[in-house]
């Protein structure tokens, strides 16, 4: 059971924007900020989104992430088919005084 | 470019200790955080713990009594022990890079390492 909660699957056809959510709580999301992940298949995660809505280098601006009280997401314009991957939210948890994960979206591009 | 490397045994006995030591190239060991997470097989990721260069450490609580890590600075290296495991410690196992403020994120993962608990 993870901390933080995604819909286990979401999808769109290439083109499309697709939206992905990420729901926790005071201790996590509602005080601190938001990061995010793609994960390939059979490769380690990636840095998507950090700091809620920063995009590190070499991220295309298509994709995008906001937050708003203990719910964040990730949004994905312009969907192509190399974005078929799982994504994971995180946040550190002030209770845990670590990171908690979301239990990640697989994203299909249909 | 950072680059972390795993490496260790990929099976493990039960009741045994899994060591995994990280490798870090393209950058200083110091005035980070480094981390483990794990990830089984067609599941979440999990924070085991993390280690900042001057030895400070936190741990998941849940896995707490069985962790140890430690850094070697002077490899620019550091480690993870996990006693007494059992199948349930199956999993791939990342090292990773914190960046920013204590809270912050993670920008940096090896490649991951699988360990299997198995006689």
């Amino acid at each position: 059971q993870s901390v933080l909660t995604q819909p286990p699957s979401a999808s769109g056809t290439p083109g499309q924007r697709v939206t992905i959510s990420c729901s926790g709580s005071s201790s996590n999301i509602g005080s601190n900020t938001v990061n995010w992940y793609q994960q390939l298949p059979g490769t380690a995660p990636k840095l998507l989104i950090y700091r809620n809505n920063q995009r590190p280098s070499g991220v295309p601006d298509r994709f995008s992430g906001s937050k708003s009280g203990t719910s964040a997401s990730l949004a994905i314009s312009g969907l192509q088919s190399e974005d078929e991957a799982d994504y994971y939210c995180a946040a550190w948890d002030d209770s845990l005084n670590g990171p908690v994960f979301g239990g990640g979206t697989k994203l299909t591009v249909l | 470019q950072v680059q972390l490397q795993e490496s260790g045994p990929g099976l493990v006995k039960p009741s045994e200790t899994l060591s995994l030591t990280c490798n870090v190239s393209g950058g200083s060991i110091s005035n980070y955080y480094w981390s483990w997470m794990r990830q089984p097989a067609g599941k979440g990721l999990e924070w085991i713990g993390r280690i900042y260069a001057s030895g400070t450490t936190n741990y998941n609580p849940s896995l707490k009594s069985r962790v140890t890590m430690s850094v070697d600075t002077s490899k620019n290296q550091f480690s993870l022990k996990l006693r007494s495991v059992t199948a349930a410690d199956t999993a791939v196992y990342y090292c990773a890079r914190f960046s920013g403020t204590y809270t912050g994120y993670i920008d940096y993962w090896g490649q991951g390492a699988l360990v299997t608990v198995s006689s």
